[in-house]
């Protein structure tokens, strides 16, 4: 099993443009989730989906979007980088007893 | 507000040397208490779940622990392969309605030294 995989790695964007972050399970969880991890902030959630055809938003989802077509992908949308989204982004999928899997991050950074 | 709490926010030990982080947290309905590792550069690895006060987990030279308002992750005669940020988090059960919300703490960042 690959777990949960994330591209890109890294990425720089200018301001204005638009990107999506690739996530990607092969466990077969239902729940799925999209955190920022900033210094000092800890990790915070973004946007999260219990399956396939449903979404929800998070403690931060001003700026992004998501969708969940299929059980093993949820990508994530920055629809106008700004400089205020770059961070570290991480895919989670949830187990059956709440414990969370997480990508290797994609670090973005805008300029 | 839910808040979790994590101390001290770095700690320098000495190969051997054991010592204890602390997550204290301020919600109610608590579902789960999760410890995690995180290594530089890459996402957290899911170490142990907490579930009701006085319960206990071990995994090689880590012991969590679990109270009605904190958890502590023992590390006792630690390695310099046990550096890495160690967070918590809590889940809030789902008639508390937080069933799909976790709660991270800012982490301790533990460097053992030879």
């Amino acid at each position: 099993n690959a777990g949960v995989t994330q591209t890109p790695k890294f990425q720089v964007l200018k301001t204005g443009q638009s990107m999506t972050l690739q996530c990607a399970q092969d466990m077969n969880h239902e729940y799925m989730s999209w955190y920022r991890q900033d210094p000092g902030m800890g990790l915070r959630l973004i946007h999260y989906s219990v399956g396939a055809g449903i979404t929800d938003q998070g403690e931060v989802p001003n700026g992004y979007n998501v969708s969940r077509s299929t059980t093993e992908d949820f990508p994530l949308r920055l629809l106008s980088a700004a400089p205020s989204q770059t961070s570290v982004y991480f895919c989670a999928s949830r187990g059956p007893n709440y414990e969370q899997y997480f990508g290797p991050g994609t670090r973005l950074t805008v300029t | 507000e839910d808040q979790v709490t994590q101390s001290p926010e770095a700690l320098r030990l000495q190969e051997g040397e054991s010592s204890s982080l602390n997550c204290s947290y301020t919600v109610s309905g608590l579902r789960g208490l999760f410890w995690y590792r995180q290594d530089p550069g890459k996402g957290p690895e899911f170490l142990f779940t907490l579930y009701s006060a006085g319960e206990e987990k071990e995994k090689e030279r880590l012991k969590a622990t679990l109270t009605k308002k904190e958890s502590f992750l023992h590390i006792t005669a630690p390695k310099p392969e046990d550096s890495a940020t160690y967070l918590c988090a809590v889940q809030l059960g789902v008639l508390t309605g937080g069933g799909n919300k976790l709660t991270f703490g800012t982490g301790t960042q533990l460097k053992v030294e030879l």
